[in-house]
């Protein structure tokens, strides 16, 4: 079965420290998004990709980057973590213009 | 500013009860909204409704669009314990590519 899978699942960093959170998808999705999620605010947009060598800004993107070099992958990059970056990461893809379907999250912490 | 707006944010009702959950949004190039409950994990797709005033139903759950008034309801009727989540309402909006925007979801506790 094609799936969505993220890794780590969970990550306890220290601030100021380069952290990559991994996604990889076998649904052979052009588009795929990177979410955070943090109480009162739901889920919030940081990057997306509309096929390789695609990548785009969300809402939230400062303090992130990602890169996108196969219809795989879409690794998501702090450069340099801060506290408020502490949160729970969703990785996505869909067809254009259908359903997300999502990882299992990331929950990463920074201290 | 493009904005997805749900309410109420929390609500406990009793096993049984028929509940209403409301979602509002103002965003440019529409395209769809979307529904979405989120139990201890990831999301997962309940209804995608682009046409307003028709209906979308799966079991006790139920959904409709009203673009003229921008929001959208979703009903469960007699609801369980294992309906307790956050319901997320989405819109997918662009033209060409296109991209979601969450509201701040609905946490619905449902008491045995």
């Amino acid at each position: 079965d094609a799936e969505i899978t993220q890794s780590p699942r969970h990550k306890i960093t220290e601030t100021g420290r380069q952290v990559t959170l991994a996604c990889h998808q076998t649904w052979n999705h052009n588009n795929m998004f990177w979410y955070r999620q943090d109480l009162g605010h739901g889920l919030r947009l940081i990057h997306y990709s509309y096929g390789v060598q695609d990548t785009n800004k969300g809402e939230v993107s400062d303090g992130y980057s990602v890169s996108r070099s196969n219809t795989e992958d879409l690794p998501l990059t702090l450069e340099s973590a801060a506290s408020s970056q502490t949160s729970v990461y969703f990785c996505a893809s869909s067809e254009p213009a259908g359903e997300l379907f999502f990882g299992e999250g990331s929950r990463l912490t920074v201290l | 500013e493009d904005k997805v707006v749900q309410s109420p944010l929390s609500l406990v009702v009793h096993e049984g009860d028929t509940v209403t959950l409301n979602c509002s949004y103002e965003v440019t190039n529409f395209r769809s909204l979307l529904w979405y409950k989120q139990e201890k994990k990831a999301p997962t797709f309940l209804f995608m409704l682009t046409s307003s005033g028709i209906e979308k139903k799966s079991g006790r759950l139920s959904s409709i669009l009203d673009k003229k008034e921008l929001s959208s309801i979703l009903n469960i009727t007699a609801t369980q314990t294992g309906d307790s989540a956050i319901y997320l309402c989405a819109v997918e909006k662009g033209t060409g590519g296109f991209k979601t925007i969450f509201g701040a979801g609905t946490r619905l506790f449902v008491k045995a």
